[in-house]
């Protein structure tokens, strides 16, 4: 079982609609990460958070630390909001680091 | 342009060559990773580098693979003797690491993806 599961795998949406886009993870962790993701492979990362909410222009980011449970959601979405959507947890363990990453969500918003 | 940068961009090679990639990360970041990631999934990690020394290697990483990072500035990783299940998008990112006990976030590359034929 994936230690970082997200949900919908897909989504599809009409321009201006209200998209949330969910992430559970089963370990305990210090923050998560969400990153977006363009075709062509760039990933840009949008929030890094540890409690409670977020916001970046249309993007509001929540978390509960205790429910294990983090959300991304997009207000008035446009189609330039299409790409994938990635949450992820830093793993530190023996001296090491890294990401660890959900799936992620395809996310196309039509015109 | 200070970004994280990748090099080549796209790589179509035979099955059995080999293959190197390279890595030029953020200016004075001292942490380097590499991941990797499939089509419909989320990266992977394949190894992470703390200046030149390479602190964790993934059990992904068959002995086909090397990374190093010498001299702590750029990285690269080879694959020997590609087999078609390498084919994949190759990511790289760098970090400055933990300031004050607050962890930094990490800077992706624009990735490598690799074509086994």
């Amino acid at each position: 079982k994936n230690e970082v599961e997200q949900s919908p795998q897909n989504l599809t949406a009409q321009e201006g609609e209200f998209i949330t886009i969910n992430c559970s993870y089963s370990v305990g962790i210090s923050a998560l990460h969400w990153l977006q993701q363009h075709p062509g492979g760039g990933i840009v990362s949008l929030f890094m958070l540890s409690s409670g909410k977020k916001k970046h222009g249309r993007l509001i980011a929540t978390i509960n630390i205790q429910e294990k449970h983090s959300s991304l959601h997009i207000t008035a979405s446009h189609p330039r909001d299409s790409a994938v959507y990635i949450c992820a947890f830093l793993r530190h363990q023996g001296g090491s680091e890294k990401l660890v990453f959900g799936k992620g969500t395809k996310l196309t918003v039509n015109p | 342009d200070t970004g994280v940068s990748q090099n080549p961009r796209h790589k179509i090679t035979k099955r059995g060559q080999n293959v190197t990639f390279r890595c030029d990360p953020i200016s004075e970041h001292n942490r380097l990773y590499w991941y990797r990631q499939t089509l419909g999934q989320g990266p992977e990690f394949l190894t992470y580098f703390q200046n030149e020394a390479q602190l964790e290697k993934s059990r992904l990483l068959s002995d086909r693979f090397s990374a190093e990072r010498p001299k702590g500035s750029f990285s690269t990783l080879e694959i020997q003797r590609t087999e078609q299940g390498d084919s994949a998008m190759y990511l790289c990112a760098s970090s400055p690491g933990t300031s004050g006990g607050i962890y930094n976030e990490q800077f992706f590359g624009p990735g490598t993806r690799l074509t086994v034929l």
